[in-house]
This record gives C-alpha cells, structure tokens and sequence, in this order.
C-alpha cells in the first residue's frame, strides 16, 4: 500500500541527546514536510523539502535539522539544541508543483525524560 | 502576517443533526481549501478540498467557499458520534503551494 511511514512511534530522550525521526514515503510525491504540533498550538512547520538536495526551514526550523538525500526519506533530528522537544511531530507529503493537498505520516510522540 | 482562524469549540451537536464548522482566512489571494479531520491522539486526515466558489459534496459532508467574504465551511449531515474530532481548515496560495497556513482546529462532540 502506499502512504508515509513515520517512525519510531513513541520516543523517549534525554536532555542533551539528539534524536532521529524517520519518514519514508513510496507515494512519488516531490515535496516532503515536518510539523510539530503542541496542544492548542495547532500545526507549525519545522522544515519542508520541494526536491531532493534541497530544503527550506519553515516557521521554528531552530533546534532541528534535515537531509532530503532520496525522494523517498526526510528524516528530522532533534537536536539538544530544542530548548522544549516534547510534542507529537507528523510528517507529510504531497506532489508538488502539480497539486498541494497533503497526506500525513501517522506521527511520532517525542518525550524528553 | 497570514491567518487562518476557527473556532475553537466545542461544537456539541445530536446525533442524526447537521453540525457546520467554518473558517474564515486573511490571504485574498488563497486559491486552496482543505478540510481535514484529527482524531485524539492521531494524524490529520483529508476530508474534502475545494477551489471553487460554491459548494462541493462528498456524501455526508459538503464544503463551501466564499472568496468574496474569505471563508469556507465543511456541513456534516446526519451526524454520528464517530464524526466527534478536531477539524482542521488549511489555506493555500499560488505564491506559495507548498505551504499551507493552518488555523487551529474546531472540537467536535456529537452526543448519541
């Protein structure tokens, strides 16, 4: 079937460590995006990708970090940089130039313990 | 400084009535419209898009848009308790399609 696979599903971290979210997506699409969403916040842009070798930060890029080196991954880091990491981060992608709905990976819980 | 806003509810409705949720957006020059649906605790899920004036159907739910007053709404009829959610509205423009502004969803709850 093809859809976006984000993992791990729930990760726990230390103060200080860096972390990496996975996405892989099988569905050809040409931009990838990363969210965080916080409660009450709603969903803010960390990074987004339009094609491979490339990427754009979005609205809170500080504290994280991507590679865009194959269509089919976008993986996110989370640095110790990211002074409040704690939130549930949705990967998502869509066609690009030739259409902008976006489909959603079904998400990574990140705690910091 | 672009805005999507909703309310943020709850909207509380019957089971079996029509429940209306909308959104209105500061960009005049948006020209795509998404509903999506969250449950608790998962991902956004697509409901329905809309370009056009007008409304648009897809069996229970319709979506209409008003570029003249700047909003859309998403009508569910007949609704039924697995409807209870957090409807996301998301707004894009042709300067920039690939990022879509988002409001912050409306709560709701639909009471068998």
């Amino acid at each position: 079937d093809g859809g976006i696979t984000q993992s791990p599903k729930y990760l726990f971290r230390k103060e200080g460590q860096n972390v990496t979210l996975s996405c892989e997506q099988n569905l050809n699409h040409d931009a990838m995006y990363w969210y965080r969403q916080d409660p009450g916040q709603g969903l803010r842009l960390i990074y987004y990708s339009q094609i491979v070798n490339d990427f754009q930060k979005g609205d809170i890029a500080e504290g994280y970090s991507v590679s865009r080196e194959k269509k089919e991954s976008f993986p996110l880091t989370v640095t110790s940089a990211q002074k409040n990491p704690t939130a549930f981060y949705l990967c998502a992608s869509n066609e690009g130039h030739t259409g902008n709905t976006i489909y959603f990976g079904e998400g990574s819980w990140l705690t910091v313990v | 400084q672009k805005e999507v806003e909703q309310n943020s509810g709850p909207l509380s409705v019957p089971e079996g009535a029509i429940a209306s949720l909308n959104c209105t957006y500061s960009d005049r020059g948006s020209q795509s419209f998404f509903w999506y649906r969250q449950y608790s605790g998962k991902s956004p899920e697509l409901i329905m898009f809309i370009y056009s004036n007008g409304d648009k159907e897809d069996g229970r739910f319709t979506a209409q848009l008003n570029k003249a007053s700047q909003y859309v709404s998403l009508l569910i009829r007949d609704s039924q308790p697995s409807d209870s959610a957090t409807y996301l509205c998301a707004v894009g423009n042709a300067g920039n399609n690939r990022k879509l502004i988002w409001g912050l969803g409306t709560s709701l709850a639909v009471n068998p």
